[in-house]
């Protein structure tokens, strides 16, 4: 298995252009997140889905939207990436009917915004 | 924010000897977590520890949970170079929505 997948690894935008960091995984994880992580900040939810149709807000989901149209899938969306949102993201799934279980993270995906 | 601390920041010590981080948390947990991210990796699961659990061990982890102070300690033992990495408490809240510390950088020495 391969677990959580994120692509791509690393990322250049320039202010305001939008893409898409994907995130899949092969598990039949209910739960999948989002994070991101800044120097001295630790991890930062942005958002989350306890399975596929649902979405929720986290601690810090301005800038970003989500969908969840499938299991394995959760691609987080920047609208109009801001130098704000330079940072490191993590995606991360947990096992079915357990959404406080162990967390399985990718390998995350850099990202810079010029 | 409901976000974490962890003390100390950062912890430098010699191989072989015991290696102690702190987590506090500020809201009613159902369980609480613990994390190691090695340098540009993702991060892996360690060990959890339930709402009603005082203390747990696996190998050479042991944790313990303070529910009416808000804390949890995370002790390594006999530490290996292999050990150095970041560690980072997690806890999981009500609404399926999981929280992490800032996080401990551990360094042992050779």
């Amino acid at each position: 298995n391969a677990g959580v997948t994120q692509t791509p690894k690393f990322q250049v935008l320039k202010t305001g252009q939008s893409m898409t960091l994907q995130c899949a995984q092969d598990m039949n994880h209910e739960y999948m997140s989002w994070y991101r992580q800044d120097p001295g900040m630790g991890l930062r939810l942005i958002h989350y889905s306890v399975g596929a149709g649902i979405t929720d807000q986290g601690e810090v989901p301005n800038g970003y939207n989500v969908s969840r149209s499938t299991t394995e899938d959760f691609p987080l969306r920047l609208l109009s990436a801001a130098p704000s949102q330079t940072s490191v993201y993590f995606c991360a799934s947990s096992r079915p009917g357990q959404g406080h279980g162990e967390l399985f993270f990718g390998e995350g995906s850099r990202l810079t915004v010029l | 924010s409901q976000q974490g601390e962890e003390d100390p920041q950062a912890l430098s010590i010699q191989e072989g000897e015991n290696a102690t981080m702190n987590c506090s948390y500020k809201t009613s947990i159902n369980n609480l977590q613990w994390y190691r991210q090695n340098s540009g990796r993702g991060l892996v699961h360690l060990i959890l520890i339930r709402s009603n659990e005082r203390e747990k061990h696996s190998g050479r982890l042991r944790v313990t949970l303070d529910t009416s102070k808000k804390s949890s300690s995370l002790l390594i033992t006999a530490s290996r170079a292999a050990d150095t990495a970041s560690y980072f408490c997690a806890y999981g809240v009500t609404g399926n929505q999981f929280y992490f510390g800032t996080g401990t950088s551990l360094t042992v020495i050779p």
